[in-house]
């Protein structure tokens, strides 16, 4: 079945260390996105990618990293310099014949708590 | 920046009630707009979207509707069901096109 796949589910990092979540979609999406959930905040946009091998800084790209070599596959690596990381983490992608008016489809999530 | 804000927060109601969740947006100059529904400690799952040129979109016990010009959209639950309850989100994607900016959700309860 089409999907967005995201591992691990739940990771465990101690401070200092970097990390990174997997996000893999075989839905041949363009558009890749990675979102930030925190109880009673609403999704914080952190980093998207239009097309393979560019992606943009989103509203919280501060201590993150991401890459896009290829289509299908969009990491998001934690890095040490992110201030307060234990969050819930989203991947996502778009469909549709333009990037604009595309339907967003979400992964399953990935929960990392830092000890 | 836009602005997106659901009314209300929570909302209990008894199987079987009809009900309304509000989703507000500050600009109206939008593409499109987009429900989900959230588990907890799942994934969002895509319930309608509905593209800045249409009124409304049905699936079935879900109709959401959209008024650009009030920075307005509502999603209708018909006969609620216990297996409704859930967080549902609003999003909306506005000018810039590459993101969608997201409310809180609102939490809902369907009791038996």
């Amino acid at each position: 079945d089409g999907g967005i796949t995201q591992s691990p589910k739940y990771l465990f990092r101690k401070e200092g260390q970097n990390v990174t979540l997997s996000c893999e979609q075989n839905l041949n999406h363009d558009a890749m996105y990675w979102y930030r959930q925190d109880p009673g905040q609403g999704l914080r946009l952190i980093y998207y990618s239009q097309i393979v091998n560019d992606f943009q800084k989103g509203d919280i790209a501060e201590g993150y990293s991401v890459s896009r070599e290829k289509k299908e596959s969009f990491p998001l690596t934690v890095t040490s310099a992110q201030k307060n990381p234990t969050a819930f983490y989203l991947c996502a992608s778009s469909s549709g014949s333009t990037f604009r008016t595309g339907e967003l489809f979400f992964g399953e999530g990935s929960r990392l708590t830092v000890l | 920046k836009q602005e997106v804000t659901q009314i209300p927060a929570a909302l209990s109601v008894p199987e079987g009630e009809n009900l309304v969740l509000n989703c507000s947006f500050t600009d109206s100059a939008i593409y499109n707009l987009q429900w989900f529904r959230q588990d907890p400690g799942k994934g969002l799952t895509s319930l309608l979207l509905i593209q800045s040129s249409q009124r409304e979109q049905t699936s079935g016990r879900l109709n959401a509707s959209l008024d650009k010009s009030s920075g307005r959209s509502t999603l209708y639950i018909a006969a609620s069901q216990p297996g409704d309850s859930a967080t549902y989100l609003c999003a909306v994607r506005g000018n810039s096109g590459y993101a969608l900016n997201f409310g809180k959700g609102t939490s809902l309860l369907v009791t038996p």
